[in-house]
């Protein structure tokens, strides 16, 4: 059974706007969640985390929310740029990192 | 500061042989975690190996084995290739309390 879910297999926005990636979770012992972004040819790449003390936790462009009564978390991403094109992993860690099946964004002009 | 590397990036193997899969852990870190990546699926967790000990295995059969050499690097084996072990394979390194883990590039495995 999928632990993580990342539920939109793709995402299309176009350059400026917001992009918003969803990811929802079933275990709710699960206590610190992660985005890494992957681009082809690539191994991940952190992006941004969040503890479930918090409900919020930005980096620039890149906000994480976390609704834990919902067991779920999001990742928007302002502006969108074309670089952000890419394949992007939701994970909850526990003893060991458990992955979604990811979201490609694409960001176009 | 070296990333986390391995070898090789792409191999081709014939079902019933056997592989190894090499990884160098990022400079500082002496945890490595292997990760299988099917087509269309998210990385799914094989084993951790922390100061040369297995410390946390996925659900994968025995004959996923694995290695850390005191330098910390990490060797994933694979015996009696089958099939469905075309994935890519990436390692990961970090240190505790292991909440960030840094990917390398990953070895594309094809079983024919």
């Amino acid at each position: 059974d999928q632990q993580v879910k990342q539920n939109s297999p793709s995402l299309s926005v176009q350059e400026g706007r917001i992009s918003i990636l969803n990811c929802d979770y079933t275990n709710s012992m699960f206590d610190y969640f992660l985005w890494y972004k992957k681009y082809p040819a690539e191994g991940p790449t952190f992006l941004i985390s969040i503890s479930s003390i918090k409900d919020k936790n930005e980096d620039g462009r890149f906000t994480v929310f976390l609704n834990k009564s919902a067991k779920h978390l999001s990742l928007h991403i302002v502006p969108s740029q074309p670089g952000d094109s890419a394949v992007y992993f939701c994970a909850a860690y526990t003893d060991k990192l458990i992955f979604g099946t990811g979201t490609r964004l694409q960001v176009f002009p | 500061e070296t990333g986390v590397t391995q070898s090789p990036t792409h191999l081709i193997k014939t079902r019933g042989q056997q592989v190894t899969l090499r990884c160098s852990s990022q400079s500082g870190h002496n945890t490595v975690s292997w990760y299988q990546q099917a087509l269309g699926q998210g990385p799914q967790f094989i084993f951790q190996y922390y100061r040369e000990e297995e410390n946390g295995r996925g659900n994968f059969p025995p004959r996923f084995s694995g290695l850390q050499f005191p330098n910390y690097s990490s060797e994933l084996n694979v015996n009696a290739l089958e099939l469905d072990d075309s994935a890519l394979y990436l390692c990961a390194s970090s240190q505790p309390p292991w909440t960030e883990a840094f990917f390398g590039q990953g070895t594309r495995l094809t079983v024919v």
